[in-house]
């Protein structure tokens, strides 16, 4: 059964570095997403990316953050100079038009 | 604004007895689809089970089915015969016909299922 794999697991970062978490969505899906759980709390929306450009973004997604389909298969969220409070599990998604399958999320955590 | 709303943050149940998770949702979209996702501890979010709105039949999934009341704008999921590996957070989410990347999520229901 095709998924959404997420690389790495878990990563460990510090203060002030960027990081990339890399994401391959299913392959005829045309819509991809990035959301940010952080610990204890709810699933929040971060982007969502189609047709090779960003469709919508939240507020959180300000200009720490970038995203990219490099190569017409991975699909990467970009997190510059990061902060302690980006801790948290990021999950990617993708989808065909509204049914998302999720990735299993990189823990992310900035020491 | 779209807003989803899981009044229930803990739920317990025990093994083999049927549970109910409430989730009530308000939007201004015509069309929308509703979905169940479970996230076990390991932290993955699992589909459970989807309904479109524009149909009035509810969904049914195996153990799993929800009760979907439009005019109330309320969407529950019962779960029947529970079992061990249904304990996790559950959480309601709606997204839009129109703009497949404005979902928005509940903020959770964790059901522990007792031996």
């Amino acid at each position: 059964e095709p998924e959404v794999t997420q690389t790495p697991s878990h990563q460990v970062t510090q203060m002030g570095q960027e990081v990339i978490l890399r994401c391959v969505p299913i392959s005829n899906h045309l819509y991809f997403y990035w959301y940010r759980q952080i610990l204890g709390q709810k699933v929040e929306f971060l982007v969502s990316f189609y047709n090779n450009e960003i469709s919508e973004k939240s507020e959180i997604f300000d200009d720490q953050f970038s995203v990219e389909r490099p190569d017409g298969s991975n699909f990467t969220l970009k997190i510059r100079s990061t902060k302690l409070e980006d801790s948290a599990m990021y999950f990617c998604a993708s989808s065909e038009r509204t049914e998302a399958f999720f990735g299993q999320g990189t823990r992310l955590t900035v020491v | 604004a779209q807003t989803v709303t899981q009044s229930q943050p803990e739920m317990s149940v025990q093994e083999a007895e049927t549970v109910t998770l409430s989730c009530t949702y308000d939007t201004s979209e015509n069309n929308y689809y509703l979905f169940w996702y479970k996230q076990p501890p390991s932290r993955q979010m699992i589909l459970v089970i989807r309904q479109e709105a524009y149909k009035q039949q509810n969904a049914t999934e195996n153990r799993f089915s929800v009760n979907f009341q439009k005019a109330a704008k309320s969407f529950s999921l019962k779960i029947s015969d529970s079992q061990l590996g249904d304990t996790a957070m559950y959480f309601c989410a709606l997204i839009p016909d129109t703009n497949a990347g404005k979902s928005t999520f509940g903020d959770g229901t964790t059901l522990t299922v007792k031996p």
